[in-house]
This record gives C-alpha cells, structure tokens and sequence, in this order.
C-alpha cells in the first residue's frame, strides 16, 4: 500500500522568503505523487506531478518539488512566498491498482507582510 | 482545460431531508470520477468511485444507502445525501479521472458545503 506523510502540520514564512514544505512516501514500486493546494473553501488545485520521468518537477505558481528516492521524499519548494500563497497544501501518492488517492494530512502555510 | 465543476456550492437544509449534489467534468470525459468528504481542518476522506454505467464502489464505512451515487454520462455524477442530519454536515468535494493528461492525474471540483439543520 502506498502512503505519505507530511512533516509539518503548519509552516509560517515571510513574504518573498523561501517555503519548503516535506512530505515522505511509503511505497512498494515507483511511486506517482502529486501536490494539490487548497485554499479556504475552495477545491483542490494541482500544483505538479511526478511521474517517474524528470526527478525536478517545476509546477504552476513557481513551485518545484524534487523526488528523492534514497529518501523517499517529495518536498515542495518555492523560492520566494507571496501572499497569495497562502493555503493548505496536501502531499498525495496515487495507487496504480485502482487510481486512488491517499492524501497527506495536509500543511497549512501562512504567509506574514 | 480539465475544468471540473460542482452544483450547489453551498445548501443548507433541514433535517431529514435529501439534497443531491452534482458534478460535472465540463470540457473532457470522465469515465471515473471520485467523492470524498473533508471536515474542517482535515484531510479528504475518499467516500466512493463513481464508474460511468455502473455502480459505484464504496470505502468501508460509508453507507451506500445514505449516500447515492449515479454516474449516469461520461461527464456528469450526482452524489444524493439522503434523509440527511447534522452530523452528514461537511464539504463534499468530487474529482473527475482523466483529461488530457491521463488516468493517474484527478481533478478536483470547488466542492459543495452542505449544512443540515
């Protein structure tokens, strides 16, 4: 069974400083994995994908995040937040079986003027 | 592209009431699409898979009878909370499977935030 965990439950940055937010997976083969962010009352918005091409996935917004497989990590990096950006972002591992979704609890960022 | 919308985006409603919420994938086809339900501050929790011309599939736990599900075009699914109370309150978001950027890859509805009085 594929699973992720997300490391921070909360992240708090100043604008036009760097985020990281880490996630690490769980997975039997290689692994899909995404990052969708949500902003208040909204749906899910898909940042990038991994899928086992290019370890470096460049997404929308100016988001990256790297897939590291001796570490079994995916974390998300930005290097300069903007206020916008602040949201609950969710780390997510995709099951090949089925297609479904395991979600990571979820990183809330804030964004501080 | 990869639009996927939900209707209504808020209800309230009495108790004991059925309110149906639909979703539709407005600009690709969806053979499979996906409801979960999110409380506040927390993850989503899968519901069921909504499969264009058959039933849907359900988690454990989730009663097929309480929550309806039709998928009945390759573009819309329809989530029905039947005879609902309070505690079926929460947001309710659908994801539709596909587009052009294949199976592995979902897309997420504004999600319906339903209140039962």
């Amino acid at each position: 069974a594929q699973s992720v965990t997300q490391l921070d439950s909360h992240v708090s940055v100043s604008e036009g400083t760097p985020v990281l937010l880490r996630c690490n997976y769980s997975s039997s083969y290689s692994p899909s994995l995404f990052w969708y962010v949500q902003h208040p009352n909204k749906g899910l918005q898909l940042l990038l994908k991994y899928t086992s091409a290019a370890t470096l996935v460049k997404g929308i917004n100016g988001f990256e995040a790297e897939f590291k497989k001796s570490e079994t990590s995916f974390h998300l990096t930005k290097p300069s937040a903007h206020m916008s950006d602040a949201a609950e972002y969710f780390c997510v591992v995709i099951s090949f079986n089925d297609y479904k979704l395991s979600f990571g609890a979820g990183t809330t960022v804030t964004v501080r003027a | 592209g990869a639009v996927v919308s939900q209707h209504p985006s808020w209800v309230i409603c009495k108790s004991g009431t059925s309110v149906k919420i639909e979703c539709r994938s407005l600009d690709f086809q969806a053979t499979t699409m996906f409801w979960y339900r999110q409380f506040p501050k927390q993850s989503l929790m899968l519901m069921a898979t909504s499969n264009e011309g058959s039933k849907a599939t359900y988690e454990q736990g989730v009663e097929k009878d309480k929550f309806l599900i039709n998928h009945a075009s390759l573009t819309l699914s329809t989530l029905t909370v039947t005879s609902a109370h309070p505690e079926d309150s929460s947001f309710y978001i659908c994801s539709a499977q596909g587009g052009h950027s294949g199976k592995e890859t979902q897309y997420f509805g504004p999600g319906t935030r339903l209140l039962v009085l």
